[in-house]
């Protein structure tokens, strides 16, 4: 059953520094998303990707981040100087339009990004 | 953000009993309702879901209610199974963008 991967599982980084968080999402999806859970809350939106656009984003979507869809297959979310308040798990989704029905997105095993 | 709300932080059922878990939500723009489980370090799995059209969606042991009158919705696990032990999240939708509630961790029993 084909299911989003996401890499690496686990990033330790300094804080100022640059991270990418790379994801490949189910190959005939259209549409692409991130999230994230800071320890002990909720998921929440971060991202949205459709036609290599942004179609939607969240206040925590500033301009220290930025996403990407370099080829045919990967989605990457960077994060140009990383703080101690990114420390979340980071997930990746994907979900196949179906026509005006929507459809449930499929997460990605998340990667862990911690910032020290 | 309180657009979507899980007021049971846990629940504990019995092996082979029904499981109710409880979501509320405040915005009467969505559209669109999903059920998540999920494991520790995973990712949210995707169970079961129901467009506003419809008050009742079944799959298999799962079958989710929406009373949009209230802007309530539930998930009924029966029968339920150890298995079935873990973190379960309410989403909903109406551009896309999911909105969480906060999870229930569901305990089942032997």
């Amino acid at each position: 059953e084909p299911e989003v991967t996401q890499t690496p599982s686990h990033q330790v980084t300094q804080m100022g520094q640059e991270v990418i968080l790379r994801c490949v999402p189910i190959s005939n999806h259209l549409y692409f998303y991130w999230y994230r859970q800071i320890l002990g809350q909720k998921v929440e939106f971060l991202v949205s990707f459709y036609n290599n656009e942004i179609s939607e984003k969240s206040e925590i979507f500033d301009d220290q981040f930025s996403v990407e869809r370099p080829d045919g297959s990967n989605f990457t979310l960077k994060i140009r100087s990383t703080k101690l308040e990114d420390s979340a798990m980071y997930f990746c989704a994907s979900r196949k339009e179906q026509g005006v029905k929507k459809s449930e997105q499929y997460f990605g095993p998340g990667t862990r990004l911690t910032v020290t | 953000d309180q657009q979507v709300k899980q007021n049971s932080p846990s629940l504990s059922v019995q092996e082979g009993r029904i499981s109710i878990l409880n979501c509320d939500y405040t915005n009467s723009m969505f559209d669109y309702f999903l059920w998540y489980k999920k494991y520790p370090a995973e990712g949210p799995t995707f169970l079961i879901s129901i467009s506003s059209i419809k008050d009742k969606n079944e799959d298999g042991r799962f079958t989710v209610f929406l009373n949009k009158s209230a802007k309530h919705l539930s998930l009924h696990i029966v029968p339920s199974q150890p298995g079935d032990s873990a973190v379960y999240f309410c989403a909903a939708t109406n551009t896309g963008k999911l909105i969480f509630g906060q999870g229930t961790t569901l305990q089942v029993k032997p």
